[in-house]
């Protein structure tokens, strides 16, 4: 069956402006995973979701970045006021349930100039 | 001290040799580990996991647990060059579904 998929694949923006990324999970997983991938470091927790609700946001990094999920489905990563330092790989992941295994999108390459 | 630590390498093995990679974890109420592999420029993919003390085989791939000494590892039998990747090591503390903690990764390259 399908995987993850995320969208944009790429996207290249300018400092201050807003950017949505968006995370369609495996049909019938109930959780949802973001992470950030810097170049050349480990994967950093964002947020995580399950149904709808965020009962994890601790590592969002600032309040520029905010998440959602609408029909237990389809999230949403927005970052506001993008920064120089907000460029990385965003990764989300799906697991059927909170206990299950984690599958990875292909990722969103934000570059803010 | 990182939550999940790994050398960073490279690693460097030749063809046919057995890799073994470590990732030692501080939080001692851990419960579940796993090993994703990253090609670069690429989102990682599940190899194993593993919840109990012991050895677990999948294939040339062995992942090893030892929580009273809170490490974990994966050993990759009959190395291949197109082994060659980042292996990263995660861990999820509680089984709450909370976020897996992640080690920065060990770089590897399979020399044919």
């Amino acid at each position: 069956g399908a995987g993850v998929s995320q969208s944009p694949s790429n996207k290249v923006t300018e400092k201050g402006k807003d950017v949505e990324l968006r995370c369609d999970p495996i049909s019938g997983h109930t959780a949802l995973y973001w992470y950030r991938q810097s170049l050349g470091q480990g994967l950093e927790f964002l947020i995580y979701f399950q149904g709808n609700s965020a009962p994890d946001k601790s590592g969002l990094p600032s309040d520029r970045f905010s998440a959602e999920r609408t029909g237990g489905s389809v999230s949403t990563l927005t970052i506001q006021r993008t920064q120089q330092e907000d460029s990385a790989v965003y990764l989300c992941a799906s697991s059927l349930t909170p206990v299950e295994t984690q599958y990875f999108g292909p990722g969103t390459r934000l570059l803010v100039l | 001290q990182k939550e999940v630590e790994q050398n960073s390498g490279p690693l460097s093995v030749p063809e046919g040799a057995i890799a073994s990679l470590n990732c030692t974890y501080s939080d001692r109420g851990s419960q579940s580990f796993f090993w994703y592999r990253q090609y670069s420029g690429k989102s990682p993919e599940l190899i194993m996991f593993i919840y109990s003390n012991g050895d677990k085989e999948d294939g040339r791939f062995t992942a090893q647990l030892n929580k009273a000494s809170q490490y974990v590892s994966l050993l990759i039998r009959d190395s291949q060059p197109s082994d060659s990747a980042t292996y990263l090591c995660a861990v999820n503390k509680d089984n709450a579904g909370n976020m897996l903690t992640f080690g920065g990764g060990t770089r590897l390259m399979v020399k044919p």
